[in-house]
Formats: C-alpha cells, structure tokens, sequence
C-alpha cells in the first residue's frame, strides 16, 4: 500500500511569508505527527492529531499550527516565516502510540 | 520525565564486522521504543521497536535490538555490516499515557571497505 507522501518536496519561501505543508498518511492510520529536523537541533516534535484533534504539541511558538482532516490527511502551516525555520519537515502516521510511526520523505523548507 | 540518549554521535566499522548502536532510555511509565534508520535525503524508517512484549527484538535487513529494564538500555546490534547500513540511526521512546515521542540526537554510522 501506499507510503506516507509529503508535498511540496521542496520549498523555497522569503522571510514574513506563510507556507503551508501537506501530509497523507497511510491508509486507515488515523494518528498524524509532525516534526522538524535541522542539524543543530536534531529532531524535534511539533505536534500530533488523531481523529482531527490535536492530541499533543511540542515547544513550539504559535506561528507553528496543524491541523487534521477527516480523511486523516494533515497540513501544518508557518507563518510569519524565519530564517531559522529552514528545516526538513518530516511527517509521520501511526495507527496509534506505541504502534510505530511511518515517516515521509519530508519538505525541504529554505527561507531567505 | 522521559529522555534518551544515544551514547555515540559516530560509529565506523568494517564491511562484515558486527555493528552496536548504544542507547539509553528514561521514561516514568513502560515505554515503547523505536530505532529508525535515515539515508541522505531519505524519510525516516522503522527498523524495529519493542512495546513490551519480548525482550529481543528482531527488525529488517538483519538488525535486532534487545530491551535491559535493569539498565534501561536498547541498543542496536547487526552482527555482519554491508556497505548500505551507512546511515544515521536514530532511538526513540515514545512512553505510554500520551505523552510526545522523543527522538536521540542521531548515530551516524560508517562503514568502511
């Protein structure tokens, strides 16, 4: 079956713009994670939903939000865009905890 | 409070010698436990995970790990490395009761001819 797909693979955006990120999980998984990875600070959480709620967030500022679909496919979104949110989003589906997560080939964020 | 680390930011063998990838973990509850392996450019994927069932856990391309409680350790082990195990290794524990997964900072791995 089909992977967890990603879009954009890649994105290049200018600093004060919003971007948007699209995630589809696999099928019938209906837990969605989102994580940033950069080389400085590795990866860390951003936030998950399950069944449309967000079930948890990481320590992120509000210019970070997500949100779930009731097909279970995710978007999570930046505004007010900085140089520091260069990273490569990575996002995740689950059936649920403690199950193993499959991850995506993640979007390339740069901003300049 | 949970964490974990991951006790080698490098680790370089040779092609067909036994590789060991060290973590260790901190979790408040019985915790579920992951290691994922990264290609350059590549997504994250599931080698194996242990959620409490036995204690040695056997994952793809012949890689297992093996849950200690009394050292709370989990490390990663393959006994003969080829040359497309080179890739960064991450352990994660995800603890029961909901709480966020938590990733280690990453084990590049080497493998040398």
């Amino acid at each position: 079956k089909a992977g967890v797909t990603q879009t954009p693979r890649y994105l290049i955006k200018t600093r004060g713009q919003q971007v948007t990120l699209s995630c589809s999980p696999i099928s019938g998984h209906r837990s969605v994670s989102w994580y940033q990875q950069t080389p400085g600070q590795g990866l860390q959480f951003l936030f998950e939903y399950f069944s449309e709620t967000q079930r948890n967030k990481g320590n992120f500022p509000g210019r970070f939000s997500g949100r779930q679909f009731s097909n279970s496919r995710s978007e999570m979104n930046v505004s007010t865009l900085e140089l520091g949110d260069s990273a490569l989003y990575l996002c995740a589906s689950s059936l649920d905890r403690g199950t193993g997560a499959f991850f995506g080939q993640g979007t390339r964020l740069t901003v300049v | 409070a949970q964490s974990v680390t991951q006790l080698d930011s490098h680790v370089s063998v040779s092609e067909g010698t036994p590789v060991l990838l060290r973590c260790n973990y901190s979790s408040s509850y019985s915790p579920s436990l992951f290691w994922y392996v990264q290609h350059p450019n590549k997504g994250l994927q599931l080698l194996l995970k242990y959620t409490s069932a036995a204690t040695l856990v056997k994952g793809i391309n012949g890689f297992e790990a093996e849950f200690k409680k009394s050292e709370t350790s989990f490390h990663l082990t393959k006994p003969s490395a080829h040359m497309s195990d080179a890739a960064e290794y991450f352990c994660v524990v995800s603890p029961d009761g909901g709480f966020k997964t938590i990733f280690g900072a990453g084990t590049r791995l080497f493998v040398k001819a």
